[in-house]
């Protein structure tokens, strides 16, 4: 079993949606949790990052952790064609950072 | 102030042949990482420096593979002799280093884009 599982899509959604990425890991010594947003030919750029279980806004991302289940996500609200990348969710136990495959997420004008 | 570098963008080598990328972090920035992502799989960890010692070598792949972070400033990773499997995208990221009980933010660089034929 994978240490994080993400769905790789293609997510395509229109412009004005609510978009629901998400993740499920399998490690317990997880302590944050993270959201990276990756463009074509860049590097991943930190998006939200969450310590434990709870929830996180920031303008029209939220993320959500709940480690009871082992299982994370981030919403989009009012998604921008701007928004279109690659998200990878991330968890780390300690320095190192575990990735998902990450999801390719096109928005529609 | 200038992100995370790496040079260069991209290289293609043939098998057998030897390739060093170089990443250049955020001044001031005491932790540096090597990741690397091969076709269809996630970005795994290869290793971190703190300053010029290696604190986490776990990720690394084999003895072909070296690093090397001089004066805790630069960083290389040697591939030698290169194989077909070592393609790939090699990224590298630095810290600042909180030593706190808080996220210590890892930034990326683009990445350098490695093939090998």
């Amino acid at each position: 079993q994978k240490e994080v599982e993400q769905d790789p899509g293609p997510l395509s959604v229109p412009e004005g949606a609510i978009v629901s990425l998400n993740c499920t890991y399998s490690n317990s010594a997880f302590q944050y949790f993270m959201w990276y947003r990756q463009y074509s030919r860049k590097g991943p750029e930190l998006l939200m990052y969450t310590y434990s279980s709870g929830n996180k806004e920031d303008g029209r991302f939220t993320a959500q952790v709940d480690k009871s289940s082992k299982y994370i996500s981030l919403f989009i609200r009012d998604s921008q064609p701007s928004d279109s990348a690659t998200y990878l969710c991330a968890m780390s136990p300690d320095d190192k950072i575990i990735f998902g495959k990450g999801t390719r997420l096109h928005i529609l004008p | 102030e200038a992100g995370v570098t790496q040079f260069p963008s991209h290289s293609v080598i043939e098998k057998g042949q030897t390739v060093t990328l170089r990443c250049d972090p955020i001044s001031g920035h005491d932790n540096l990482y090597w990741y690397r992502r091969v076709m269809g799989k996630e970005i795994k960890f290869l290793l971190h420096f703190v300053k010029e010692s290696k604190q986490d070598e776990s990720g690394m792949p084999n003895n072909r593979f070296l690093a090397e972070r001089t004066g805790g400033t630069y960083s290389t990773l040697k591939v030698q002799p290169a194989e077909l499997e070592d393609s790939g995208v090699y990224f590298c990221a630095s810290s600042q280093g909180s030593g706190f009980k808080s996220y210590d933010e890892q930034y990326f660089g683009p990445g350098t884009r490695l093939t090998v034929t």
